[in-house]
């Protein structure tokens, strides 16, 4: 099983449909992080939460909202969705410390391919 | 001002050559790292390489070196004996460990094609 897992891989709603992104992993890292990648684009961070009860606003946070369940599970809602919101979506997670053990700190998910029409 | 630039979108190598992906990075903090990730077709983020601000050699992962020049802020990835398999989307990274939210900044990215 891989240690981040989003889920769904790929998803095509309408305009104006609530959906919601999840993510779990089994790192046991605190640090939890969702990013947006546009075509051409680098990615950009969206929200990020250090544990539970710490959650915050990233670069581009407007029309997202995040909810951290456990230590294991972030998802990331579109309340509204419109179609610039079409992209990859990744999550991650960190370690404070880089190790070569462990990507030096970060683990990616596979990505989420939402689609809105 | 962007913390991460990559200035070359698109670059091609013959197979079998070694190409220069190049990055520079804006920062305040002492303490950071500096990542490259592959992205092929499928999207996923591959991890090529990390080297951090403190290191005081350059950082060597198979066929991956990067060549790091901490005051001129470059970080550049050097990819010897090209692959037709190589040809993806690199994304230079930067992760500040002094302030914010140790969120890792990305670069636009560099599209590779490798050439038969």
């Amino acid at each position: 099983d891989a240690d981040v897992t989003q889920t769904p891989r790929n998803r095509i709603t309408k305009t104006g449909k609530r959906i919601m992104l999840e993510c779990s992993q089994t790192k046991g890292h605190d640090r939890m992080y969702w990013y947006r990648q546009d075509p051409g684009l680098g990615l950009r961070l969206i929200y990020y939460s250090f544990d539970v009860k710490d959650i915050n606003k990233g670069e581009i946070s407007d029309g997202y909202s995040v909810s951290r369940q456990a230590q294991a599970k972030f998802s990331l809602s579109l309340e509204s969705a419109i179609p610039n919101q079409t992209a990859l979506y990744f999550c991650a997670t960190s370690d404070p410390l880089p190790s070569p053990g462990n990507n030096y700190g970060y683990t990616f998910g596979s990505g989420t391919r939402l689609t809105v029409v | 001002a962007q913390k991460i630039t990559q200035t070359q979108p698109g670059m091609f190598v013959q197979e079998k050559e070694a190409v220069t992906l190049d990055c520079t990075y804006d920062t305040s903090d002492q303490s950071y790292g500096l990542f490259w990730y592959k992205q092929p077709s499928s999207g996923e983020m591959i991890f090529l390489i990390y080297q951090g601000s403190y290191d005081e050699q350059n950082a060597t992962e198979g066929r991956y070196s990067l060549n790091f020049q901490k005051a001129r802020k470059s970080a550049n990835l050097v990819i010897s004996a090209s692959q037709l398999g190589d040809s993806a989307m690199y994304f230079c990274a930067m992760r500040e460990f002094q302030t914010g939210a140790n969120n890792l900044f990305f670069g636009t990215g560099t599209r590779l094609t490798v050439i038969p």
